[in-house]
């Protein structure tokens, strides 16, 4: 079973802070993925990886950052926090393509910004 | 680009009822469907997939959904569904020509009544 695992699990901040989010794979995946989950809008994709180095924008990528520093760890960075981005954030990884691909997901962080 | 619309945000059913939760999908082209599950304050974790072949696929605990393409359509069924079904399911479709972006509805609540 893959593992995914993110950190932090809860996270409060203040508006204006920085905040990141952190993943660790250990099931050598190409692709790593960031949604957020909000009640009414699902899970919106905000920035996705192929691999190390590589990050790609998603449907929701303004007011965050991506970035890919190797194939393990995939962190999500608001560089200014603003109350519109409390949420609960799902890491992935996986490969969806083929007939057996799929995505495998972390316990999400539950943000909020105060 | 590739959308999901999940139309019942809600779905309250008895136990040992039968269950038809509604997906359908945006894309021109080939699609991959996915159904996933979410227990309470878990991560996503697949149900099934359709990628190629026989329109009917199988999945996890008596789920299965078929795929008609006239219709757009992916709708996820059980013949009769237990007390622990109750979950968030989401439908998600990502497009044969970029695999790895995977794209989620809204989701469907489902309580099951005992």
């Amino acid at each position: 079973e893959a593992a995914v695992t993110q950190s932090p699990r809860n996270k409060v901040a203040v508006t204006g802070g920085k905040v990141t989010l952190s993943c660790n794979q250990t099931n050598n995946h190409n692709n790593m993925y960031w949604y957020r989950q909000d009640t009414g809008h699902g899970l919106r994709l905000i920035h996705y990886s192929y691999g190390a180095g590589s990050t790609e924008k998603g449907d929701i990528p303004d007011g965050y950052k991506a970035s890919r520093p190797s194939q393990e760890n995939f962190s999500l960075i608001l560089e200014l926090a603003t109350p519109s981005q409390t949420s609960v954030y799902f890491c992935a990884s996986g490969e969806p393509g083929g007939n057996t691909g799929q995505l495998y997901f972390g316990e999400g962080s539950k943000l909020t910004v105060l | 680009a590739q959308s999901v619309t999940q139309p019942d945000a809600r779905v309250t059913v008895s136990e040992g009822a039968s269950l038809q939760l509604r997906c359908k999908y945006s894309y021109s082209g080939t699609p991959y469907l996915f159904w996933y599950v979410q227990y309470p304050r878990q991560g996503l974790q697949l149900l099934l997939k359709y990628y190629s072949g026989d329109p009917v696929v199988q999945g996890v605990n008596g789920f299965e959904a078929e795929f008609i393409k006239s219709n757009s359509s992916f709708h996820l069924r059980k013949a009769s569904v237990h007390w622990s079904d109750s979950a968030v399911y989401f439908c998600a479709v990502s497009a044969a020509s970029n695999t790895n972006k995977v794209v989620f509805g809204t989701g469907t609540r489902l309580q099951v009544l005992p």
